[in-house]
C-alpha cells in the first residue's frame, strides 16, 4: 500500500516565478492538507482540501492557492514567488471527519529553493 | 487560538540514558495532542497521539507521553535511547478539522 507521495522531491525557482507542487494521498483516504516548513522551524498549515473544495485555510496570501481533483489528489500553487517561499512542502493526508482526531500522514516533501 | 511551546530546542544525551522533550500547549477549548518525528530529509511520522480517556499515552518503540490538563503539557519520554532515535520531535495540537499547529521542534542527538 502506497503511503503519500509528492512531486517533484526538489525544486528551484527564480523570484517572481510560479510553481505547482502536487500530492497523491494514501489510499482510503479523501482529505489533503498542505502545510510550508521554513528551515529550524515547525510545519505550518496553509490549507485543507476537503472533496474538491478549500474546508480550512491558514494565514497565507492568496498568492497560495490549490485544487483537489476527484481522485483525491491534490496540487499547490503559489504564483510570484518571493525568497521567503524557499521551504520544504509537506501534503498530508487523512480520512474526511472533522473531528481533529484523525492521524495524518505525511509525504516526503517537496523542497523549494527560491533564488 | 492555540498555540504549542516546545521548550527545547536541542536536547543531547547519551546512548541508553533516559530523555524527556517537553511540550506545552494552550487552547481555549479541548484539543487532541500528538508527537510527530522526522528523520532527516523524511516526512514527518506520528508516534502517538492523545485523543481521551488515559492520560499515558504510548508508541510501540518505547516512547510515552502523559497529558496533564492542570498545566497543559504533554510531555514526551522514553526511559533508554538509541542511536536510531537521532531525529526532530514534533508536538502538535488540533482542535477540530484536522488543522495541525505544531511547535518549533526538538533535535534529539543521541551519541554514543
Amino acid at each position: 500500500d502506497a503511503g503519500v507521495t509528492q512531486s517533484p522531491t526538489h525544486l528551484i525557482k527564480t523570484r517572481g516565478q510560479q510553481v505547482t507542487l502536487r500530492c497523491s494521498p494514501k489510499s482510503g483516504h479523501d482529505t489533503v492538507s498542505w502545510y510550508q516548513q521554513a528551515l529550524g522551524q515547525g510545519p505550518q498549515f496553509i490549507f485543507q482540501y476537503y472533496e474538491e473544495e478549500e474546508r480550512q485555510r491558514g494565514n497565507f496570501p492568496d498568492r497560495f492557492s490549490g485544487h483537489q481533483f476527484p481522485n483525491y489528489s491534490s496540487e499547490l500553487n503559489v504564483n510570484a514567488l518571493l525568497l521567503g517561499d524557499s521551504a520544504l512542502y509537506l501534503c498530508a493526508s487523512s480520512s474526511g471527519t472533522t473531528n481533529g482526531a484523525d492521524t495524518q500522514y505525511f509525504g516526503p516533501g517537496t523542497r523549494l529553493t527560491v533564488l | 487560538a492555540q498555540s504549542v511551546t516546545q521548550l527545547d530546542s536541542q536536547v543531547p544525551v547519551f546512548e541508553e540514558a533516559p530523555v524527556e522533550l517537553r511540550c506545552n500547549y494552550s487552547s481555549s477549548v479541548s484539543v487532541y495532542l500528538f508527537w510527530y518525528v522526522q528523520y532527516p530529509n523524511q516526512g514527518l511520522q506520528l508516534l502517538l497521539k492523545y485523543l481521551s480517556g488515559s492520560t499515558l499515552v504510548e508508541s510501540i518503540n518505547g516512547f510515552e507521553a502523559e497529558f496533564n490538563k492542570s498545566q497543559t503539557s504533554f510531555h514526551l519520554r522514553k526511559p533508554s535511547v538509541h542511536i536510531s532515535d537521532t531525529a526532530e520531535y514534533f508536538c502538535a495540537v488540533s482542535e477540530s478539522w484536522g488543522k495541525l499547529q505544531f511547535g518549533a521542534g526538538t533535535q534529539v542527538v543521541v551519541t554514543p
